[in-house]
């Protein structure tokens, strides 16, 4: 039974470029949530996509959008890249609606230089 | 606005220590509260979840309760490992926007044999 999986493990940018990250949500969860966590802090929500739509969103600017596809996976696409957006983002996966316990994946480092 | 504290910071303790970890949350109307445990570079495990209406849980060496009149949750580690050495996380699911994980900052544990 696979977990949750992102790709890329690690991404190295420079500011202003563009990011975009994945995520294949665990086997029959339908919900997709994005953190972003930066060093020796908590994880912080960034969105939620359900049925392929945004339906939570956290305190994040419009450069960060995100995608949900028919087969559950989601992007987080972030613009502009900023050095503050270096962080560990985590995906993570539950089924349906309400308050389901979410499976985490391993999460990507990106860093900005 | 919902905001997640968790005391202390970092704990060393000798191996076979019992120890306790706190977390405190500032508006009780939650749906749940789970710990999880963060290896250093991963994502994240979920050891326990209790629901509002639940005063504790169970698993193996590790008791969660939760009092939620108060705003607390505390996470009761028996018989302590080297293997427990990670970052701890406490997080609640709060009511007014259920879906969205409000986390706590952390607590380092180091396990010394």
């Amino acid at each position: 039974d696979a977990g949750v999986t992102q790709s890329p493990t690690h991404l190295i940018k420079t500011r202003g470029q563009q990011v975009t990250l994945r995520c294949s949500p665990k086997s029959g969860h339908d919900t997709v949530s994005w953190y972003q966590q930066a060093l020796g802090q908590g994880p912080q929500f960034i969105f939620q996509y359900y049925e392929e739509e945004e339906r939570q969103r956290g305190n994040f600017p419009d450069r960060f959008s995100g995608h949900q596809f028919p087969n559950y996976s989601s992007e987080l696409n972030v613009n502009a890249l900023l050095l503050g957006d270096s962080a560990l983002y985590l995906c993570a996966s539950s089924l349906g609606q309400g308050v389901q316990p979410q499976h985490f994946g391993d999460g990507t480092r990106l860093s900005i230089l | 606005k919902q905001e997640v504290t968790q005391i202390p910071a970092a704990l060393s303790v000798p191996e076979g220590e019992n120890l306790v970890l706190n977390c405190s949350f500032t508006d009780s109307a939650i749906y749940n509260l789970q710990w999880f445990r963060q290896d250093p570079g991963k994502g994240l495990t979920s050891l326990l979840l209790i629901q509002s209406s639940q005063r504790e849980q169970t698993s193996g060496r590790l008791n969660a309760s939760l009092d939620k009149s108060s705003g607390r949750s505390t996470l009761y580690i028996a018989a302590s490992q080297p293997g427990d050495s990670a970052t701890y996380l406490c997080a609640v699911i709060e009511k007014t926007s259920y879906d969205k994980v409000i986390f706590g900052p952390g607590t380092s544990l180091s396990v010394i044999p």
